[in-house]
């Protein structure tokens, strides 16, 4: 079956860095998309990857590495404002989305 | 307005009830989506519909039923609903390529007493 997996919950400190890993094994592999999600409110794309290596966008980059089947949200300079799920999708070979459980990310000041 | 509104943000509903949900885009998007969202679980696909057309029916119950009048709107008609389906339902659209983002509406916290 297809699955992807992602750390159910992590902790960080304001102004420090957190990364947030996500696993996937999926039938074909067509990018991979992370969204963050506040409480009661909409998810909101992020990033992109379909191409190995890193994608920097302020202080959010993505990494992926199709070969290994990983890849990896890292927020810099964390803000209460980040404070938020994260949620990992990669789109399979029949261009259908397959989602991961999230990652709940507490900051703490 | 913009993006992808959703009525009502919250609703109770008893198992004999029947109820509506609606989801608006003013994205100029082609396909629409329903999603089921439950705590700690993956997001599931319910319904797709491109262009009006339904696409997709991912093996859901005939209690939930979709609609699609024009590619800017999307129903979801619920009847008879049980416990089990008290979850957050969130519409999505998206432009016609394949790897374009899926845009997302604030939701519906449905719940079913």
């Amino acid at each position: 079956g297809q699955n992807i997996d992602q750390p159910t919950e992590m902790t960080a400190t304001e102004g420090a860095i957190v990364q947030i890993n996500c696993t996937y094994q999926t039938s074909g592999f067509n990018g991979l998309f992370w969204y963050q999600q506040h409480a009661g409110e909409a998810p909101t794309f992020l990033s992109y990857n379909v191409l190995d290596g890193l994608e920097e966008k302020g202080r959010f980059s993505s990494f992926l590495s199709r070969s290994k089947g990983y890849s990896y949200l890292l927020l810099k300079e964390l803000q209460m404002k980040d404070s938020a799920s994260y949620l990992c999708a990669v789109m399979d070979s029949n261009y259908q989305l397959i989602w991961g459980a999230g990652t709940k990310l507490i900051i703490k000041p | 307005e913009t993006g992808v509104t959703q009525t009502p943000r919250h609703l109770v509903m008893g198992m004999t009830n029947k109820k509506s949900l609606k989801c608006e885009q003013h994205l100029g998007h082609n396909a629409m989506y329903w999603y089921k969202q439950s705590a700690k679980k993956p997001l599931e696909l319910m319904f797709v519909y491109n262009f009006k057309e339904q696409t997709e029916n991912n093996s859901v119950p005939s209690r939930f039923s979709p609609e699609c009048p024009n590619s800017s709107h999307l129903f979801l008609h619920l009847h008879t609903l049980q416990p089990e389906d008290s979850a957050l339902y969130l519409c999505a659209s998206k432009q016609g390529y394949e790897n374009s983002p899926l845009h997302f509406g604030n939701g519906t916290r449905l719940t079913v007493t």
